[in-house]
């Protein structure tokens, strides 16, 4: 079975501060790992995956990621908030069988 | 290259009725996936098509139901509408070849059950 766990339905930050979003999971294979953003009435958009490569995942609009396998986690940074980055984030398991399985999402605040 | 595009954008629709949502994937791409987006219950897994056949299946149940056509384009119907049916319906389209290829959504169906 796998799961994924988004620790923070809510996290808000000021703009120009650190963003952390963490991102736990479960699998029983080797686990391909994305991070999607959702902007309001939009679909989901791509930020970074892990497909078992590089452990540090650069992604886009200044968003990395860092695989753990001891820690089991794939947490999301950005050095700097911007007020665009206030969307809700995802992040993904890819198993073996075709089929995304999906954490209940963060909604991401940027202030002023 | 053109995205996934997903029709139609909205949805209003009675309980007891049926209704059809149409995606169409990114050229070459031979594997489609649906998913129900709600409030409650987050994003989750209806199923996935390749090559015009169901090749796994969410636990939705069977008034939950979709198609492949040999163009890869591909619709899921759900019958006898219930308000918990109201969501938004994502569709990802992928190579589909290799199991875990990336998937890419469509901007999704806004489904209003009242």
């Amino acid at each position: 079975a796998q799961s994924v766990t988004q620790l923070g339905s809510h996290v808000s930050v000021s703009e120009g501060a650190l963003v952390l979003l963490r991102c736990n999971y479960s699998s029983s294979v080797p686990p391909y790992l994305f991070w999607y953003v959702q902007y309001p009435n939009q679909g989901l958009q791509l930020l970074l995956k892990y497909t078992s490569a590089a452990t540090l995942v650069k992604g886009i609009n200044g968003f990395e990621a860092e695989f753990k396998k001891s820690e089991t986690s794939f947490h999301l940074t950005k050095p700097s908030a911007h007020m665009s980055d206030a969307a809700e984030y995802f992040c993904a398991l890819l198993g073996s069988n075709y089929k995304l399985t999906f954490g209940k999402g963060t909604l991401l605040t940027v202030n002023p | 290259k053109a995205g996934v595009t997903q029709t139609p954008r909205y949805l209003i629709k009675t309980r007891g009725q049926q209704v059809t949502l149409s995606c169409s994937p990114i050229s070459g791409h031979r594997s489609v996936s649906w998913y129900q987006q709600t409030p409650g219950q987050g994003l989750q897994f209806l199923f996935e098509y390749f090559s015009e056949t169901q090749r796994n299946k969410g636990n939705f149940p069977g008034r939950f139901s979709g198609r492949q056509f040999s163009n890869s384009r591909s619709e899921m119907n759900v019958s006898t509408l219930e308000l918990g049916d109201s969501a938004l319906y994502l569709c990802a389209s992928s190579i589909g070849v290799a199991q875990r290829d990336e998937q890419f959504f469509g901007p999704g169906t806004r489904l209003t059950v009242l």
